[in-house]
């Protein structure tokens, strides 16, 4: 089946540096990805839908300066957590759109732990 | 707004037992409808989907339940086992919305042996 893989599953950093994290579909190409975030205990929240070739689309109340979302090519959609701050710590998970089937893939989740 | 709710964040079951997880929507365009099933720390996992058009679909010891006038749906986990012991999400999305999934907030399956 569809493949969605994330990098890295695990990150800690200091306060104030830029993390990125990668979100490829393996074996699809996929024009639509989905960047969510979840906190302890509570849903996954939708941040941005990522198109590939334009702008992101933002979710109310996401800063798009602060979570910087590329989707350069139709495998790959990046996630940028810029100056990042302790409150940023979550776990990011994206998801894949298999156009022609409907179906979404999600990745593994990545962790990030700022100090 | 919450649009899908989950409202029993916990639930626990005997091994053996049946599972039901419970979720209400209020958006009656909803198309399809579907429960992911997460472990800590990874991501969630597709488990079973339904149409609006139907009200019941099963796969082997799922089956999820759709009641579109009450706007509820749930899942049947039958027999349950330990492995069973996750979170489950459900979620939904309307075909015009391009593929975005609006989550419930989950609730957390505990099957003790």
């Amino acid at each position: 089946g569809a493949v969605v893989s994330q990098h890295p599953s695990r990150v800690i950093c200091k306060s104030g540096t830029s993390v990125k994290i990668e979100c490829r579909s393996l074996d699809f190409q996929a024009t639509t990805m989905f960047w969510y975030r979840q906190f302890p205990k509570q849903s996954l929240m939708l941040m941005a839908t990522s198109n590939e070739g334009s702008k992101a689309t933002y979710e109310q109340g996401v800063e798009k300066d602060k979570f910087l979302i590329n989707h350069a090519s139709l495998t790959l959609s990046t996630l940028t957590v810029t100056s990042a701050h302790p409150e940023d710590s979550s776990f990011y998970i994206c998801s894949a759109l298999l156009a022609n089937t409907g179906e979404l893939f999600f990745g593994e989740g990545s962790r990030l732990t700022v100090l | 707004d919450q649009q899908v709710k989950q409202n029993s964040p916990s639930l626990s079951v005997q091994e053996g037992r049946i599972s039901i997880l419970n979720c209400d929507y209020t958006n009656s365009m909803f198309d399809y409808f579907l429960w992911y099933k997460k472990y800590p720390a990874e991501g969630p996992t597709f488990l079973i989907s339904i149409s609006s058009i139907k009200d019941k679909n099963e796969d082997g010891r799922f089956t999820v339940f759709l009641n579109k006038s009450a706007k509820h749906l749930s899942l049947h986990i039958v027999p349950s086992q330990p492995g069973d012991s996750a979170v489950y999400f459900c979620a939904a999305f309307g075909k015009n919305q391009g593929g975005k999934l609006i989550f419930g907030q989950g609730t957390e399956l505990s099957v003790k042996p």
